[in-house]
């Protein structure tokens, strides 16, 4: 079946150093994760995404990695900031032709 | 600002009512898809429209429904409300619906059941 799981659920940081979440899917047949964050009571934006075509892609301070024999993958923010404070979502697609998100992980970067 | 617009912002109304959540997708977007999501909970696919036909479905309850209109702006319904139907409804768009393309969201409808 279709499912995403999304760790840690918390992640608190020191300003400056990097934060990892990770999520593992189950579906062998999905080929696109995207990952969105979602600033407090605002909408979700996406941040980056990968294909299964590549293991890893970077856009400036973010990154992910993807693991297709193991199902998982993963995002990396390095030199945390206070506005990288936010819950961020992974997706997987595209189990029954949609988007499963995982359930969120809220990052909190302290000063 | 993501080109998606969803009325109304806020909508407070009591249990067993009825309620329409309007969305309009960014210029060009072809699909519509219906999230749900509650306090402290991740995002729920409801249902997805494609040029006015519903392409995929998810956890939706039979109490609610939506419908893309030929302008391709969409409404979900929601119908016999329960307290546990308060959450926040956000709508997205994408160019032609296919789950590898980038979905833009609105800024949510907030809906309160007392």
């Amino acid at each position: 079946g279709e499912n995403v799981e999304q760790h840690p659920s918390t992640l608190s940081v020191q300003e400056g150093d990097s934060a990892v979440i990770k999520c593992t899917y189950s579906d062998s047949a999905s080929n696109y994760f995207p990952w969105y964050k979602q600033e407090l009571g605002k909408r979700p934006q996406l941040i980056i995404d990968i294909r299964s075509n590549v293991g890893e892609k970077k856009d400036q301070r973010i990154a992910v990695t993807l693991n297709k024999t193991a199902k998982h993958f993963s995002l990396h923010i390095t030199e945390t900031q206070p506005e990288d404070s936010a819950v961020y979502f992974c997706a997987e697609g595209p189990a029954g032709n949609k988007l499963t998100f995982g359930g969120g992980t809220r990052v909190l970067v302290k000063p | 600002d993501s080109g998606v617009t969803q009325t109304p912002k806020h909508l407070i109304t009591a249990t067993g009512q009825r309620v329409t959540l309007r969305c309009s997708p960014r210029s060009g977007d072809l699909s519509v898809y219906w999230y749900q999501q509650s306090l402290d909970q991740g995002l729920q696919f409801l249902i997805q429209y494609y040029n006015g036909e519903e392409r995929a479905k998810g956890n939706i309850l039979e109490r609610f429904s939506a419908q893309q209109f030929p302008d391709l702006h969409s409404e979900l319904n929601l119908s016999s409300l329960e307290l546990g139907d308060s959450a926040l409804y956000f709508c997205a768009s994408s160019v032609a619906g296919a789950p590898q393309e980038t979905q833009y969201f609105g800024p949510g409808t907030r809906l309160l059941v007392l």
